[in-house]
């Protein structure tokens, strides 16, 4: 079956750091971009970051760029998100997605999810 | 800034006919931005409904459909049931790797 599988998330302070894994399964992961979109409570999607599948390929939303890297090991099938200066307004359900870039722009398969609490 | 822009809310009668759009605050969506729409329950991750425009995800029911109307992309329910009641996504790929979520619309059954 095909699985993604967030972990990480836990409660920081502000302008603290914290990095979220999404381990992959069921499917070539080497070949596949990867996402990562937020959702804050009680609010809609918001897409964070791409990474293509090579991982020479990055992509940022205006609002983590220059705090949140994304990155993978495609030896460990593994998509990481390290987030720094993290502001309460990160504050969300974090879902690594993989994302079809080069045709449908669709996003599937999902995981689900890890949260993320921004707060002193 | 462009956003992306959904009706917060819908209401539908049970069997009825659901229209739920995403568009622009700036230009017309077309199939070049490759809008798809996502399904999702509270408390649960969001499900793949409908993708580059108007291609269905697998198992998804064929009385979900996708299009462009007027200017702005469309997502109708047909015959719509109990357990339709979720929040819809729609997305828009905006160019250079970078896509655009809308604020989401709360469907309503009822």
């Amino acid at each position: 079956d095909v699985q993604l599988v967030e972990s990480g998330g836990g409660l920081v302070e502000p302008g603290g750091s914290l990095r979220l894994s999404c381990a992959a399964s069921g499917f070539t992961f080497t070949s596949s971009a990867m996402s990562w979109v937020r959702q804050a409570p009680g609010k809609g999607l918001e897409w964070v970051s791409a990474l293509s599948g090579s991982g020479r390929s990055t992509y940022y939303a205006d609002s983590v760029k220059g705090r949140f890297t994304v990155s993978r090991d495609n030896s460990k099938n593994t998509l990481y998100l390290q987030m720094n200066s993290l502001r309460v307004d990160d504050t969300a359900v974090y879902y690594c997605a993989g994302v079809e870039m080069a045709t449908t722009r669709k996003f599937d398969p999902w995981g689900q999810g890890t949260l993320v609490t921004v707060s002193s | 800034q462009t956003v992306v822009t959904q009706e917060p809310s819908f209401s539908v009668s049970p069997g009825g006919t659901a229209t739920l759009t995403c568009g622009l605050t700036s230009g017309s969506v077309s199939t070049n931005y490759y809008p798809s729409w996502y399904q999702q329950t509270p408390g649960q991750a969001p499900r793949t409904l409908i993708y580059n425009t108007n291609t269905r995800s697998s198992g998804v029911p064929d009385r979900f459909s996708g299009s462009i109307l007027g200017n702005k992309a469309a997502l109708t329910i047909t015959g719509a049931q109990a357990d339709d009641e979720s929040n819809y996504h729609c997305v828009l790929y905006m160019g250079s790797g970078i896509w655009e979520f809308g604020g989401g619309t709360k469907l309503a059954v009822l």
